[in-house]
Parts: C-alpha cells; structure tokens; sequence
C-alpha cells in the first residue's frame, strides 16, 4: 500500500444497524492514524488518534481499531442514528511531516 | 465551531486571475495547515507554518505561496488560476509544530470555482 485507501466509498445503511469500514494504510514508517467525522457544509471534526499497534479507542457509540503491522484500522459504528450521516476521513502521519488522507468513507444513515 | 475561521466562504473567478484566502487559527493556536480538496480526491497537505516560519510543504504548486503574519492568521495566494484549481481550500490549526499526535482543527472552508 502506497497510500491511504478507504473502503468503501459510500455506504447507505438503515437506523439501528450496526456498521464498519476500512482504512488502509503504508504500513512502513508508521506513526499515527487520524480518524475525522465530516458532516456536510462543516469542517472536519478530529475523532481518534491511533498510535499502538491493538490499540483501540471509543467515543461513545463509535469505536476504531489498528493493526500497524498489516496496515488497516476499522472504524465501527453501533447502532447508526441519522446525525451519523457524515463522511468519515482516515489519515496516516507521513515521516514528511504531513496528514495522509483517504478519500473517505460517505455514510447514510435512513431513518 | 473549531474556532477556526476562513474567509470568503465562497470566491468565483476566472481563469488567469490571482486570489487570497485568509485564515484565522483558533486563540492560542500557533500552527497553520492549508489543505486543496478536489473532486473525487481526499485533502491535499499543501504547507504548514508554525509561530510565522514555514514548517513542512507538501504538493503546493509553484503558483501558490502562502505566509503567516505576526498575529498568526495566514493568508494563501493562489495566482494563474486555472481549472483545476476549482476546490474547496481548508486551513486547520493546532498549539503544537505539528507531529504525529497532534490533533488539527479545521475551518470551515473556502469553495473557489475557477470558470
């Protein structure tokens, strides 16, 4: 893996489901992984730092794990609500000093 | 609200033209990192300034220059605009120099349509 790749791209589920995507990543060379919530017509909103290979983090109903050795986090979400509606944007740290983003994971939650 | 604001929120110019977008970190923050986010593609790390020096530099254009003045707000040039420069434009801010645990805060944005 080169770059940050999310999969998939889009995503339509009903509310209560429960659902989850994947951020791939350079597993070389790895520092951080930045997890954004981006609602539309608002700034990206800084969700997790992930730093530890089996680290895992949660922020309420939504919960994010890393594997640094193969180069993936998943980002979960339980029990999706329509205000889940966002796009969901993972970033690696570069050793350039620099966020890496992924195109991001665009989630619809239908009432 | 991330504290951070960015104006115009809207700017539609033509081809060939120069611009500035402006951007005001949240209070106390010393670092400022611009961001191009085009059709289909995620955000592009442009260049980061810290306390008004240049701090990292990504894939910005030649035709692009960006400063930050003494009170911390920074300003991004974009100069012979073409098409493809169309993007919505963000600048985020964070207290530190930047590094891997730091959390950036993001503006809302500035939509540029080039036509």
């Amino acid at each position: 893996i080169l770059n940050v790749e999310q999969s998939p791209q889009s995503l339509h589920v009903q509310e209560g489901d429960s659902t989850n995507f994947t951020c791939s990543f350079p597993s070389s060379n790895f520092y951080a992984l930045h997890w954004y919530r981006w609602e539309t017509a608002k700034s990206p909103e800084a969700l997790f730092v992930m730093t530890l290979n089996g680290d895992e983090k949660k922020k309420g109903r939504i919960s994010a794990t890393l594997n640094t050795k193969e180069g993936y986090s998943y980002l979960y979400i339980k029990g999706s609500q329509p205000e889940d509606s966002a796009t969901y944007l993972c970033a690696s740290y570069t050793g350039r000093r620099a966020l890496t983003f992924g195109s991001g994971t665009r989630l619809q939650v239908q009432p | 609200d991330s504290g951070v604001t960015q104006t115009p929120k809207h700017l539609i110019t033509a081809t060939g033209q120069r611009v500035t977008l402006r951007c005001s970190p949240r209070s106390g923050d010393l670092s400022v990192y611009w961001y191009q986010q085009s059709l289909d593609q995620g955000l592009q790390f442009l260049i980061q300034y810290y306390n008004g020096e240049e701090r990292a530099k990504g894939n910005i254009l030649e035709r692009f220059s960006a400063q930050q003045f003494p009170d911390l707000h920074s300003e991004l040039n974009l100069s012979s605009l073409e098409l493809g420069d169309s993007a919505l434009y963000f600048c985020a801010s964070s207290v530190e120099a930047g590094g891997p645990y730091v959390e950036q805060y993001f503006g809302p944005g500035t939509r540029l349509t080039v036509t």
